[in-house]
């Protein structure tokens, strides 16, 4: 059983870029969250989605945003990118946007 | 606003030990308290987590102790192992902030042989 999936693993980007990030759930989920986790520091949340919706939001700008398609995956994509934009990027899926996730591994973004 | 507070920030303990961390949240609504173990590389792990109708819940060495009143929750980690050497997190999620985790700070942990 396969859990939660993110890809790429790793990403380098130039500052005032646009960046793609994706994430399948694990199998019977049907929520998922995007974290932002610093070096050093927890996960901060970025937004929830369920339903192909956005259910909660952080406190994160607009240039966050984020899709989710009919079989749960999800994308979550940042325009203009700041320095202050690299850090692991961390999706977690739950079922019926319960708290209870899954982390998956995350994807490494460095801006440069 | 800091909602949870972690507690300490890094701890060393021999092989053999007691491992404790602490968290401390302010908002009652929260309903669900969980603890992460994230090893570097990785995404956080769910250990172990409790709801505030019980006072201590215990999942094989790993143990949280829950004080509603205090407003505080830990983890103890018993016969602590080298390979329990990772970053610990405790979270909090509920109330109008249902499904969305709050993290704490984290700890590093390190067990030494």
């Amino acid at each position: 059983d396969a859990g939660v999936t993110q890809s790429p693993t790793h990403l380098i980007k130039t500052r005032g870029q646009q960046v793609t990030l994706r994430c399948s759930p694990k199998s019977g989920h049907d929520t998922v969250s995007w974290y932002q986790q610093a070096l050093g520091q927890g996960p901060q949340f970025i937004f929830q989605y369920y339903e192909e919706e956005e259910r909660q939001r952080g406190n994160f700008p607009d240039r966050f945003s984020g899709h989710q398609f009919p079989n749960y995956s999800s994308e979550l994509n940042v325009n203009a990118l700041l320095l202050g934009d690299s850090a692991l990027y961390l999706c977690a899926s739950s079922f019926s946007r319960g708290p209870g996730y899954t982390f998956g591994s995350g994807t490494r973004l460095t801006v440069v | 606003q800091q909602q949870v507070k972690q507690s300490p920030q890094s701890l060393i303990v021999q092989k053999g030990g007691i491992s404790i961390i602490n968290c401390a949240y302010e908002n009652t609504a929260f309903d669900y308290f969980p603890w992460y173990q994230q090893f570097p590389g990785k995404g956080p792990a769910l250990l172990i987590a409790i709801r505030p109708d019980v006072s201590e819940k215990k999942e094989g060495r790993f143990t949280i102790s829950f004080n509603k009143s205090a407003k505080q929750f830990s983890l103890h980690i018993m016969d602590s192992q080298p390979g329990d050497s990772a970053t610990y997190f405790c979270a909090v999620a509920g109330g109008t902030s249902y499904g969305k985790l709050t993290f704490g700070q984290g700890t590093i942990l390190t067990v030494h042989p």
